[in-house]
């Protein structure tokens, strides 16, 4: 069955550094995506970066960045430069063939000024 | 273009009383999902479909129901609402497959059942 596990339900960095929250999922799926959502506290969920289980090149998308590590079943998200508006709740999800998105709990990152 | 549309975005019930949270996306989608979200937690699916007349059960279905007679409305009946249904509820829809598609959100739904 799908799992995703996000281990760290807060994580706390200074403004302007960098930060790593962790993704690993399981799946018996070849073909699958990995996906991240941030949701401030206003409640929407908007959709960060995105990982093709056959990607070769860890996916980036401005400030985001996503560390795949295949063998191990780890998508981490890293957020360089943090601002303060990076603090929210942020999820990793799973497709894969089953095609429903499952997400992980979650972990809600607080930037410092 | 509304992309995914809810409602209402705000609902009281009492225990028992039955409603259908309204969603709609304009995108052409095949995919649509239903979620529930409660404190401190992450998004657990309650069902989804694949196509218009196929729907199917996620983690948490018990007490929802559902239908797809078009690709745009997605619709999701609680037939009698019980205090552990309180929650936020999201609507999703994107295409079908594990491609890079993100899935789109809607506003979601606040539900709260005394």
């Amino acid at each position: 069955a799908q799992k995703i596990t996000q281990t760290q339900p807060g994580m706390f960095v200074q403004e302007k550094e960098a930060v790593t929250l962790d993704c690993t999922y399981d799946t018996s799926d070849q073909s699958y995506g990995l996906f991240w959502y941030k949701q401030p506290s206003s409640g929407e969920m908007i959709f960060l970066i995105y990982q093709g289980s056959y990607d070769e090149q860890n996916a980036t998308e401005g400030r985001y960045s996503l560390n795949f590590q295949k063998a191990r079943k780890s998508a981490n998200l890293v957020i360089s430069a943090s601002q303060l508006g990076d603090s929210a709740m942020y999820f990793c999800a799973m497709r894969d063939s089953r095609s429903d998105m499952r997400f992980g709990a979650g972990t809600r990152l607080t930037v410092k000024p | 273009n509304a992309g995914v549309t809810q409602t209402p975005k705000f609902q009281v019930l009492k225990t028992g009383q039955s409603m259908t949270l309204q969603c709609a996306q304009d995108m052409n989608h095949e995919y649509m999902s239903w979620y529930r979200q409660d404190p401190g937690m992450g998004l657990r699916l309650i069902h989804y479909s694949v196509g218009a007349g196929i729907t199917d059960q996620g983690e948490v279905p018990n007490g929802y129901n559902v239908s797809r007679s078009t690709t745009e409305d997605f619709p999701l009946r609680l037939l009698s609402a019980a205090p552990s249904q309180t929650s936020v509820y999201f609507c999703a829809s994107t295409t079908y497959g594990t491609g890079p598609d993100e899935q789109f959100f809607g506003p979601g739904t606040r539900l709260t059942v005394l």
